[in-house]
């Protein structure tokens, strides 16, 4: 599985964009990215997922450069209520299963 | 529509004793993963069921088993528990079968066990 490498932490203020950037070097062929968000002591929610490219969603855009060997979730004017973990996943998301390995996220923390 | 289900949610038990925790699947998945999430760390996988059978497995012992049940439920069982057990217990289930790769897991709001 590949690994991932994201910064530990970031703060932001509200209605600013949040950029966190992934690296991971050894993505393998059929390996996806995706981005959950954790709040504590709740389980992790699913942002968005892409393979190329970027990918928009009603809350976030994945951008993915052509070599595939990082990543950048960008949040857009993020609220207090966007302080979380943010966690950068590569996985085969296909025959494989799910079994998807969580490195240590990064925590942002949106300040007023 | 029910999301992933999971009891107990919060439970204390104390060394050497046995455990079992407890997922009920979002309607309509078929796979079910668990995941072991120690204060301040990130989610670490644990295992996965699929027709009613290990199909992945995590870096974790043998003490660590699951099953898996027909209705897709599933359950977590860790025999001879050691202090550093206490952790959030993740359930999180996914359809495997049909419709293209996903690896978008759904994950209940965890077991928080403790072990004194």
């Amino acid at each position: 599985l590949a690994k991932t490498t994201q910064p530990i932490s970031m703060d932001s203020y509200e209605g600013q964009e949040v950029n966190i950037t992934c690296s991971h070097n050894n993505i393998a062929t059929n390996d996806y990215i995706t981005w959950y968000q954790q709040f504590p002591s709740q389980g992790p929610r699913f942002i968005i997922q892409g393979y190329k490219t970027k990918v928009t969603n009603e809350v976030a855009s994945l951008f993915i450069p052509a070599d595939r060997k990082s990543s950048t979730l960008s949040l857009p004017r993020v609220s207090l209520s966007d302080t979380a973990v943010y966690y950068c996943l590569v996985g085969d998301g296909g025959a494989a299963g799910n079994k998807l390995t969580f490195g240590g996220g990064t925590r942002v923390l949106v300040k007023p | 529509d029910a999301g992933v289900t999971q009891s107990p949610t919060h439970l204390i038990k104390t060394r050497g004793q046995q455990v079992t925790l407890r997922c009920s699947p979002k309607s309509g998945h078929d796979t079910v993963s668990w995941y072991q999430q120690a204060l301040g760390q990130g989610p670490q996988f644990i295992f996965q069921y699929y027709e009613e059978e290990e199909r992945q497995r995590g870096n974790f012992p043998d003490r660590f088993s699951g099953h898996q049940f027909p209705n897709y439920s599933s359950e977590l069982n860790v025999n001879a528990l050691l202090l550093g057990d206490s952790a959030l217990y993740l359930c999180a289930s996914s359809r495997l079968a049909g419709g293209l790769p996903t690896g978008e897991l759904f994950f209940g709001e965890g077991s928080r066990l403790t072990v004194l």
